[in-house]
């Protein structure tokens, strides 16, 4: 079955530069989240679209931003990158007209240096 | 906020014990949603227990939901090393905010 596809897997950027990380969420979920998990720490809700629009924000920084297209693959966005911003980034996709439950994908992580 | 609270911290146990954690979250939900996490990779999802539902089963998995007390239970039953993860539990369905997860250790 079809799973949720990240891309890259792995990025190294340097700090203030920009990043882009892809989400292809399994065909016909019309939710998708993105998390930040640091070192040790638990994931951080960022940011979901239901439907193509935003739908609840969390503790995602003003330098990130993220949308959902038309085909409802989402791409995060994260400029003037920092040293904190090392971390793995987890895309989810669920059909919350159903309510069924999120599946997460491998994850991107990111390293700034 | 439906942000999920597991407890314990951390669980240490030998193989072949049992392993209960506990959540607990702060708002309704339609549903609770089990996930384990291994070391530096993706969530997993184990199971999902609807707001109607008591109990559910999975193979070595249990789940119970009580939203009266707005708690529920993952009790892994014959643990294997294999188990040894992070779990965690959310609720809700718009921002599945997951708290600090229970890191669980099964010794061979």
């Amino acid at each position: 079955a079809a799973g949720v596809i990240q891309s890259p897997r792995h990025l190294i950027k340097e700090k203030r530069e920009t990043a882009t990380l892809k989400c292809y969420p399994i065909p016909r979920h019309d939710t998708v989240y993105w998390y930040q998990q640091g070192p040790g720490q638990d994931p951080q809700f960022l940011i979901s679209f239901y439907e193509k629009m935003q739908s609840d924000k969390g503790s995602i920084p003003d330098r990130f931003s993220a949308q959902q297209f038309s085909d409802y693959h989402s791409e995060l966005n994260m400029s003037s990158l920092e040293l904190g911003d090392s971390a793995l980034y987890f895309c989810a996709s669920s059909f919350r007209g159903r309510g069924t439950e999120a599946f997460f994908g491998q994850g991107t992580r990111l390293t700034v240096v | 906020s439906q942000q999920g609270e597991e407890d314990p911290q951390a669980l240490s146990i030998q193989e072949g014990e049992n392993a209960t954690m506990n959540c607990s979250y702060k708002t309704s939900i339609n549903n609770l949603q089990w996930y384990r996490q291994n070391s530096g990779r993706g969530l997993v999802h184990l199971i999902l227990i609807r707001s109607n539902e008591r109990e559910k089963h999975s193979g070595r998995l249990r789940v119970t939901l009580d939203t009266s007390k707005k708690s529920s239970s993952l009790l892994i039953t014959a643990s294997r090393a294999a188990d040894t993860a992070s779990y965690f539990c959310t609720g809700g369905s718009e921002k599945l905010v997951f708290g600090k997860g229970t890191k669980l250790t099964v010794n061979p």
